[in-house]
């Protein structure tokens, strides 16, 4: 089954302590993407990936890190989270970035307290 | 600057009756704008796009318009069902930046 997964999907953790959400696909998908959601602000974008080894910032990339080491995995790193990054977290993967090729993820749920 | 937006945050209709959503834009840059659909628990997922240079596009009982004079965009569900039950957004893609900005979201919820 095509899809794109997550993990963990639900993670409290506390301020300062480096974590890695992790996200795969199976489709072989060049574009990856990372969004962050949170209430009355809808998804932005935090990060993406045109391909292997190239990766750009979103709109809010600041306390976030990606790594794009192989197509099927991007995972983020949040090297000293804070409470400001309690969010819904979403990965999506597509062709090339096209807007009717990007697939979701089920999101990682995430508190810093 | 950049903005999307929604008219109303919440939206209930009867089942069966059509639904339309509304959404307002400010940039006239993008190539496209989408209407994405997410169901409690689950990420957005994909439903119809219309590319800027078309008035209206129809899928599987939903339609989209969009009205570059008002910079306007409204999603129609025909015969809404209990399933159509969820939060729209709808968004703005930039191909230049494989680039996508998301509005706010509108929850649709079906009375019996």
């Amino acid at each position: 089954e095509a899809q794109v997964t997550q993990n963990p999907r639900y993670l409290i953790t506390v301020t300062g302590k480096k974590l890695t959400v992790t996200c795969s696909q199976n489709m072989n998908h060049e574009y990856m993407s990372w969004y962050r959601q949170d209430p009355g602000l809808g998804l932005r974008q935090i990060y993406y990936s045109m391909n292997v080894e190239v990766t750009d910032k979103g709109d809010v990339p600041e306390g976030y890190k990606v790594s794009r080491k192989e197509k099927r995995n991007f995972p983020l790193i949040l090297e000293s989270p804070s409470p400001n990054q309690t969010s819904l977290y979403f990965c999506a993967s597509g062709l090339g970035g096209g807007a009717d090729t990007q697939y979701f993820g089920p999101g990682t749920r995430l508190t810093v307290l | 600057g950049e903005s999307v937006g929604l008219h109303l945050p919440t939206l209930s209709v009867q089942e069966g009756d059509n639904s339309i959503i509304n959404c307002a834009y400010s940039n006239s840059a993008s190539d496209y704008f989408i209407w994405y659909k997410q169901e409690s628990g689950k990420g957005p997922q994909f439903i119809i796009d219309i590319r800027s240079n078309m008035d209206k596009r129809q899928g599987q009982r939903v339609t989209v318009l969009l009205n570059k004079t008002v910079k306007h965009l409204s999603l129609q569900i025909a015969a809404t069902q209990p399933g159509d039950s969820a939060v729209y957004f709808c968004a703005e893609f930039y191909s230049s930046a494989s680039k996508i900005i998301f509005g706010s979201g509108t929850r649709l919820s079906i009375r019996p």
